[in-house]
């Protein structure tokens, strides 16, 4: 059975800490891996993997994957309160459109 | 550009009732999907579309039905809800340019006693 594992379930940080969250996947016919912020509405896009060891990076944020393994990181440096999020990981299969998504990671970040 | 929409932002229906939730796009993508996101279990995905004309099922598919007449609209019908239909229900749409970056709307929040 397809399966998109993310870890922590929940993590509580300092602000300027660094975290990195975990995303693990069982999936037939991978395409890609993507990494999304929710903040009480709608998931917001961060970023699209494809290709294993090429780290993706936006500001604070970088991740990368691993298609040997089965994995995925996200890393947030220099946490801010602002970060406080579910964060989703989900894996593209098949033919086009269709995702398996993660239950999430809820980060919250303290001052 | 609006994005995504969807229509109503909330709604609470009896056991039983049928009704449509809407979603459009005015970014012309080809592909768009719907979910339902419920307390610890993530994102599951409905039901799908990769252009007019064609839709999918998705992993939870059972009690709703979907059309595709136009590239920008894709509502989706509850055909007798039930209360395991209470969750919150969003709308994607994504290119089909092979970023596969989704774009969400709001969502709407559904309640059904």
């Amino acid at each position: 059975e397809d399966k998109v594992v993310q870890s922590p379930l929940s993590l509580v940080v300092h602000e300027g800490d660094t975290v990195t969250l975990n995303c693990s996947y069982e999936v037939t016919n991978f395409r890609s891996l993507l990494w999304y912020k929710q903040e009480k509405k709608a998931p917001t896009f961060l970023f699209m993997l494809t290709s294993s060891g090429i780290e993706k990076k936006s500001g604070r944020l970088s991740s990368i994957l691993d298609k040997k393994e089965l994995f995925s990181i996200l890393n947030i440096t220099a946490t801010q309160t602002g970060d406080s999020a579910v964060y989703l990981c989900a894996v593209e299969w098949g033919f086009g459109n269709q995702f398996y998504f993660g239950t999430g990671t809820s980060l919250t970040v303290i001052p | 550009n609006a994005g995504v929409t969807q229509t109503p932002k909330f709604q609470v229906l009896k056991t039983g009732q049928s009704m449509t939730l809407q979603c459009a796009q005015d970014m012309n993508h080809e592909y768009m999907s719907w979910y339902r996101q419920d307390p610890g279990m993530g994102l599951r995905l409905i039901h799908y579309s990769v252009g007019a004309g064609i839709t999918d099922q998705g992993e939870v598919p059972n009690g709703y039905n979907v059309s595709r007449s136009t590239t920008e609209d894709f509502p989706l019908r509850l055909l007798s809800a039930a209360p395991s239909q209470t969750s919150v229900y969003f709308c994607a749409s994504s290119p089909r340019d092979g970023s596969y970056e989704q774009y969400f709307g709001p969502g709407t929040r559904l309640t059904v006693t």
